[in-house]
């Protein structure tokens, strides 16, 4: 079994501040992570994976997440906020076929 | 690549009435096909895995009954909403995979059920 808990359901930041959403998972298996990105009213689109190579990984638009198999954690952090970052964020586990999503993190940019 | 559509991106639809989704893996053929629901302001909740020529296998809570899937070839699924009624009413994500371990999100469908 396994799940995935988003621990902010909002997170608010200004432009130019850096972004941290955090995501934490539970698997009884070696787990691939990804973390994906949903405007209103569109699908998902994928920001970046884990899948067993390096723990840091670089994704688009200059996001990158660090996996710590010692905290389960899988935290998706950004240097600086652009405007166009405001969307819903979701950390996913998958393992055996089996993929979790998390309850999503609304990001908000303030100018 | 690995693109995938949905059709329609918005449907409106009279209670009662049955209603099809199409999800297509435009450049890769899709072994597995999955299909979620997601309520606003909520996260995606799996409804069902079809692997092409089989059964899917529904998650517990849907009814297999009103919800029809069909995978027929290796790049088609599709969702028939039966007899929908306005509790219906949500955002369908298809997502589409090959041998690997990654997904690939249709961009949804708007379902309104009058």
């Amino acid at each position: 079994a396994q799940s995935v808990t988003q621990l902010d359901s909002h997170v608010s930041v200004s432009e130019g501040t850096p972004v941290l959403l955090r995501c934490n998972y539970s698997s009884s298996y070696s787990p691939s992570l990804f973390w994906y990105v949903q405007h209103p009213n569109k699908g998902l689109q994928l920001l970046l994976k884990y899948t067993s190579a390096a723990t840091l990984v670089k994704g688009i638009n200059g996001f990158e997440a660090e996996f710590k198999k010692s905290e389960t954690s899988f935290h998706l952090t950004k240097p600086s906020a652009h405007m166009s970052d405001a969307a819903e964020y979701f950390c996913v586990v998958s393992a055996s076929n089996d993929m979790r999503f998390g309850a999503g993190t609304r990001l908000t940019v303030k100018p | 690549g690995a693109v995938v559509s949905q059709h329609p991106s918005w449907v409106i639809c009279k209670s009662g009435t049955s209603v099809k989704i199409e999800c297509r893996s435009l450049d890769f053929q899709a072994t597995t096909m999955f299909w979620y629901r997601q309520f606003p302001k909520q996260s995606l909740m799996l409804m069902a895995t079809s692997n092409e020529g089989s059964k899917a296998t529904y998650e517990q809570g849907v009814e297999k009954d009103k919800f029809l899937i069909n995978h027929a070839s290796l790049t088609l699924s599709t969702l028939t909403v039966t007899s929908a009624h306005p509790e219906d009413s949500s955002f369908y994500i298809c997502s589409a995979r090959d041998r690997g371990v990654e997904q690939f999100f249709g961009p949804g469908t708007r379902l309104t059920v009058l």
